[in-house]
């Protein structure tokens, strides 16, 4: 079936420094890829997200790769703050609107002031 | 402009018992979709509802149902409760092939 993996399962940054987490999702049939940042006790927030017609997409401090050939996509955060600790997911998604969204395990960021 | 609403938000019920969880979407949002989040794990897809039908399903027993009504808010409903139903039930909504917006969810507690 579907499956999304998520790496590292944890990171700690020095505040100002960039944090990049890595997905990988195994269906080929997948074309839209949204990442969600989750803080302790709240919704999953939706941070941006990336089509498979586009390679890159930024929205001020972050930024998204995809990569269809190899089946990865990637988060990139520049200048991280302390707000950005969080757990973020990444997800991944089929081409109709009514596929199901996969999400990955998650990855606890900690941003050290 | 509402976000996407859910309620309760907290629900302790006992192994057996039965559970409805309700969801309203966003304004202009037609699709429901839920998820289990149970702690230190990612959302997994319990299924989604359009125009008041199931059109997905993830992995979850027949245990779990639910029903979307002419306004598009969605209630989830749980029968014969077992201990690992225990976590965060999140839903949410969408419209067309736009994101999905998540709601604050329904911690459940089972005894």
């Amino acid at each position: 079936g579907e499956n999304v993996e998520q790496h590292p399962s944890t990171l700690s940054v020095q505040e100002g420094d960039s944090a990049v987490i890595k997905c990988t999702y195994s269906d080929s049939a997948s074309n839209y890829f949204p990442w969600y940042k989750q803080e302790l006790g709240k919704r999953p927030q939706l941070i941006i997200d990336i089509r498979s017609n586009v390679g890159e997409k930024k929205d001020q401090r972050i930024a998204v790769t995809l990569n269809k050939t190899a089946k990865h996509f990637s988060l990139h955060i520049t200048e991280t703050q302390p707000e950005d600790s969080a757990v973020y997911f990444c997800a991944a998604s089929g081409k109709t609107s009514y596929d199901k969204v996969i999400f990955g395990p998650g990855t606890s960021l900690s941003v050290i002031p | 402009d509402a976000g996407v609403t859910q309620s309760p938000t907290h629900l302790i019920k006992t192994r057996g018992q039965q559970v409805t969880l309700r969801c309203s979407p966003k304004s202009g949002h037609d699709t429901v979709s839920w998820y289990q989040q149970a702690l230190g794990q990612g959302p997994q897809f319990i299924f989604q509802y359009y125009e008041e039908e199931e059109r997905q399903r993830g992995n979850f027993p027949d245990r779990f149902s639910g029903h979307q009504f002419p306004n598009y808010s969605s209630e989830l409903n749980v029968n014969a409760l077992l201990l690992g139903d225990s976590a965060l039930y999140l839903c949410a909504s969408s419209f067309l092939e736009g994101a999905q917006y998540f709601g604050p969810g329904t911690r459940l507690l089972v005894l």
